[in-house]
């Protein structure tokens, strides 16, 4: 089954750093851009920005241009979310998704369950 | 760019047909054909129900349906079914390589 498995729920310190994981399994990671989606507590989903694992080329969201880093290792197909510098305003879930049609950029087809961050 | 345009809410009763609508831009739905929509139950990911204004991924009823006009895209659900009740997000590829989402429009189903 083509899953994106993310790491578990994280609480941290404002100020603290950050990297959370999603892997893919059974299908060709490298081939397929992943996507990560912010949704904040009783809030919308919230586009992230974006990874090719193949060559690591990446587009940001002008909201988290500057915020996050999004970064990938394809040899164990993990994409990653990183801070450097948490804040309070940084608490929600973050899904992973990937774009599974070919030419169809935000047709997400398959998420991660999400990880919830929360800063206190 | 700003978030794409939703309706807070929407209700319907079971067997009913309804309408959510999904406002832009010309620099984003009104430009391609890159308009998906989502369908989230409290607690749970987001699931694709249309991708590419109204192609349906394998799997979802073809109670479900999607259509574009200018810069507004459209969902519509036939015969309602209490399942149905759930957050519906559309989605927009825009002209500066991103992607938009919707602010998300409830679902009730009465």
């Amino acid at each position: 089954e083509v899953q994106l498995v993310q790491s578990g729920a994280e609480v941290k310190k404002p100020g603290e750093s950050l990297k959370i994981s999603c892997r893919g399994s059974e299908y060709s990671f490298i081939s397929y851009w992943i996507a990560w989606v912010r949704q904040m507590p009783g809030k919308g989903l919230e586009w992230m920005g974006t990874i090719y694992p193949d060559d690591s080329e990446t587009k940001y969201s002008p909201s988290f241009q500057g915020q996050v880093t999004i970064s990938a290792d394809k040899s164990i197909s993990t994409a990653f979310l990183q801070w450097n510098s948490l804040k309070a305003s940084d608490t929600a879930m973050y899904y992973c998704a990937r774009p599974g049609y070919s030419g169809s950029p935000d047709a997400f087809d398959i998420w991660g369950q999400g990880t919830m961050v929360t800063v206190s | 760019h700003s978030a794409l345009t939703q309706p807070a809410s929407v209700s319907g009763s079971p067997g009913q047909s309804i309408t959510i609508s999904c406002t832009g831009t010309s620099s984003d739905v009104g430009a391609y054909n890159f308009v998906s929509w989502y369908q989230q139950h409290p607690g749970k990911a987001p699931k694709l129900m249309i991708f590419d204004v109204s192609f349906r991924p394998s799997g979802v009823s073809n109670r479900f349906s999607g259509s574009k006009s200018g810069n507004t895209a459209s969902l519509t659900i036939s015969g309602l079914q209490a399942e149905d009740e759930a957050e519906y997000y559309c989605s927009s590829y825009t002209s500066s390589s991103t992607i938009l989402f919707g602010g998300g429009t409830k679902l009730t189903v009465l």
